[in-house]
């Protein structure tokens, strides 16, 4: 079975409100992790990412926690807004190994 | 920023065919991959490769095959397609081996066989 996963596959949130999308990991290996968000029709979108010597990190609007004692991994979107509606996916790595891991997917729906 | 270009947005082909997907990025990237991506399955890895003519299997590349003949292209071919090979297809490429560095993909190229 999939080693990245999430707790829900749909997310809905009120426009404004912050949205917290989680994904839980197996490989206590892992040391490198990847939020990307994927909207209708298009690829992958790299948000952000950590690395395991981190707890947490910010970009513009987004924060990465990662929780390594319970080997889990969200991403915080403050004020929600129509353009974030996508499918958010987590992803881990193995230093050395050139593969990178995928979870199914979070929708998130923004609702008006 | 990182430009990954898959050639066709949309593809129709017969079963038999031999497809051709072409890929290019423009960042010198070592590393590049080619997945499928399918409702409920997910991303699924069938080649990557880390340098020019160099090329490993991902987790499904049954029916597949790649090519790197310069290090800004990467192409999968489907020797022998099938219906089963409807799918999305993506490509994405990565700085180097070893870097922890994200993948950064294409829009995909939407594959049909008939």
């Amino acid at each position: 079975g999939e080693s990245v996963g999430l707790h829900l596959p749909t997310l809905s949130v009120q426009e404004g409100d912050n949205s917290i999308i989680n994904c839980a990991y197996s490989n206590s290996a892992s040391d490198y992790f990847i939020w990307y968000k994927q909207e209708s029709g298009k690829g992958p979108q790299f948000i952000i990412d950590i690395r395991s010597n981190m707890d947490k990190r910010q970009g513009q609007r987004v924060t990465v926690l990662l929780n390594k004692t319970v080997k889990h991994l969200s991403l915080q979107i403050a004020a929600t807004q129509p353009g974030d509606s996508a499918v958010y996916f987590c992803a881990e790595n193995i230093s050395g190994d050139d593969k990178i891991i995928f979870g199914k997917g979070t929708r998130l729906h923004i609702l008006p | 920023d990182v430009k990954v270009t898959q050639s066709s947005r949309y593809l129709v082909k017969r079963t038999g065919e031999k497809v051709f997907l072409e890929c290019v990025q423009d960042m010198d990237h070592e590393n590049m991959f080619w997945y499928r991506q399918d409702p409920g399955l997910g991303l699924r890895l069938i080649y990557f490769s880390y340098d020019v003519k160099m090329k490993e299997k991902g987790d499904i590349p049954e029916g597949y095959s790649v090519s790197r003949e310069k290090k800004e292209r990467f192409s999968l071919i489907l020797e022998s397609a099938s219906t089963n090979q409807t799918s999305m297809y993506l490509c994405a490429s990565s700085l180097r081996r070893d870097s922890n560095q994200p993948q950064h993909f294409g829009d995909g190229t939407r594959l049909s066989i008939l």
